[in-house]
């Protein structure tokens, strides 16, 4: 069974760079039709959809965020990250690794999900 | 972005009643929606993918329908565990958007 695992730090300034890494257990970064993907869940619970990458590492983004955002793959240690730069009180959240599956069409989903981690910008 | 606007965003029910919650895409959309329901300090757990297709292991009390713009969830029979705040997805393109959400809370 695959499981998600996100880590990082729990607090950042502001203006710096938040980065946050997901490791994949039970499975593989490699197996096809599944994008790694980041969401984020706002205090007030709204969710937001951040960005995905496949194994090649081909990368789409939250146009929202796009001049921030970056999303990267290690297949060689089953990890992902992201990396979000000038961060502000704005991006204070519960962050979501996932993967999303288009193995099939009927699957289409984030049918696996890390625990969440909160991530706090504040000096 | 496509817009997802959900409804209602909270509604209150008892164990054993049905309850139905809909989600209007701001475009057509086809069938690319998603149902999720979060806990409680839990993260999302996906219910329903393509409209109307459950994923595996999900009770068959829940179903889905819809297509293009207009799409509903609908628990039948509810049971204490399903009490929750549930989510629409549309995956149909970049960025993928969420509805706001529907509390279900126990009459």
């Amino acid at each position: 069974q695959v499981q998600l695992q996100e880590s990082g730090p729990g607090l950042v300034k502001p203006s710096q760079t938040l980065s946050l890494t997901c490791t994949v257990s039970g499975g593989s970064t490699t197996s096809g039709g599944y994008y790694w993907s980041w969401i984020r869940q706002y205090p007030g619970k709204g969710l937001e959809w951040i960005g995905n990458i496949y194994y090649t590492g081909s990368a789409d983004y939250n146009p929202s965020l796009k001049s921030r955002v970056s999303i990267s793959i290690d297949t060689s240690k089953n990890q992902f990250s992201l990396m979000l730069s000038s961060v502000t009180a704005a991006d204070t959240a519960v962050y979501y690794c996932g993967r999303f599956n288009r193995v099939s069409p009927d699957t289409n989903g984030m049918d696996v999900w890390g625990q969440g981690t909160t991530v706090i910008v504040s000096s | 972005d496509i817009q997802m606007t959900q409804s209602p965003s909270s509604v209150s029910a008892s164990v054993g009643d049905s309850v139905s919650i809909t989600c209007r895409a701001s475009q057509d959309i086809s069938k690319w929606l998603a149902w999720y329901q979060q806990r409680p300090g839990k993260a999302p757990k996906v219910l329903i993918c393509a409209a109307s297709t459950l994923q595996s292991g999900v009770p068959s009390r829940f179903s889905g329908s819809g297509s293009g713009t207009d799409f509903t969830l609908t628990i039948s029979s509810l049971q204490p565990e399903d009490f929750a705040t549930y989510y629409c997805q549309q995956t149909d393109s970049f960025p993928y958007t969420f509805g706001r959400g529907t509390k279900l809370e126990i009459k």
